[in-house]
C-alpha cells in the first residue's frame, strides 16, 4: 500500500529565507508520480510541482523544487526565497501510474509560517 | 476560464438528510475525483471515475454515491447523512497522462 509521511506538522520560517519541507512515501510500484499542493487560509488545494518516478531531472517551477531521491524514497519540496504570502498548508502527495488508478495518497500536511 | 467549479460552498445537515454536492469543469478532463478532509489528515478518495459512464470506489466510500453521465459533471451524493460526514469535500479532475488535480475551491459539510 502506499504512503507519505510528512513529519513535520510546523515550520517557522524568516522571509527571504529558503525553506525544505520534508516527504518521504513507500510504495512497491516501480511507476509513480509526486506532488505538491498548497493549502492556504482560505481553503483552496493549488497545485505546485510534479515529479514522476523515472524523471531523471529534479522538478522545477518558479520558486518551487523537488529535491527528489528515488533510493531514499523522499521527495522534499524546496521554496527559494520564501514570502509571506508562502504561509499556508503543504501536502505531498503520491499517485502510482497505470490505467485506472486514481488514488491520490496525501500526507498530513506541514503548516508553515513565514516571518517578517 | 471557470476550472472545477462545486457548489455549494457550505452546507448544515440534520442526521438521517440526503443531498448532493455538485461539481463541474469545463477543462474536458477525463479523469474527476471526489475526497474529504478532516482535521489532522490529508485528503482521502472516496469516489472516481475515468470517463463518462465509469466509476469506481475509493478508500472511504460508504455512504456516498457517484454517478458520471457527461465529461464535465461528477455529483456526489449523501444518502443518509452522518455527523461523521461533517468534513470538508473537495471535488477534482485531471487529464490523462502524468498530470496533477485541479481542485475545486470545496464544499464545507456540518452534519448535526
Amino acid at each position: 500500500a502506499q504512503k507519505i509521511t510528512q513529519t513535520q506538522p510546523g515550520m517557522f520560517v524568516q522571509e527571504k529565507e529558503a525553506v525544505t519541507l520534508d516527504c518521504t512515501y513507500d510504495t512497491s510500484d516501480q511507476s509513480y508520480g509526486l506532488f505538491w499542493y498548497k493549502q492556504p487560509s482560505s481553503g483552496e488545494m493549488i497545485f505546485l510541482i510534479y515529479q514522476g518516478s523515472y524523471d531523471e531531472q529534479n522538478a522545477t517551477e518558479g520558486r518551487y523544487s523537488l529535491n527528489f531521491q528515488k533510493a531514499r524514497k523522499s521527495a522534499n519540496l524546496v521554496i527559494s526565497a520564501s514570502q509571506l504570502g508562502d504561509s499556508a498548508m503543504y501536502f505531498c502527495a503520491m499517485r502510482e501510474q497505470g490505467f485506472g488508478n486514481e488514488k491520490l495518497t496525501f500526507g498530513t500536511g506541514t503548516r508553515l509560517t513565514i516571518i517578517p | 476560464n471557470a476550472g472545477v467549479t462545486q457548489t455549494p460552498k457550505f452546507q448544515v445537515l440534520k442526521t438521517g438528510q440526503s443531498m448532493t454536492l455538485q461539481c463541474a469543469q469545463d477543462m474536458n478532463h477525463e479523469y474527476m475525483s471526489w475526497y474529504r478532509q478532516d482535521p489532522g489528515m490529508g485528503l482521502r478518495l472516496i469516489h472516481y471515475s475515468v470517463g463518462a459512464g465509469i466509476t469506481d470506489q475509493g478508500e472511504v466510500p460508504n455512504g456516498y454515491n457517484v454517478s458520471r453521465s457527461t465529461t464535465e459533471d461528477f455529483p456526489l451524493r449523501l444518502l443518509s447523512a452522518a455527523p461523521s460526514q461533517t468534513s470538508v469535500y473537495f471535488c477534482a479532475s485531471r487529464l490523462i497522462g502524468p498530470y496533477g488535480y485541479t481542485f475545486g475551491s470545496g464544499t464545507r459539510l456540518t452534519v448535526v
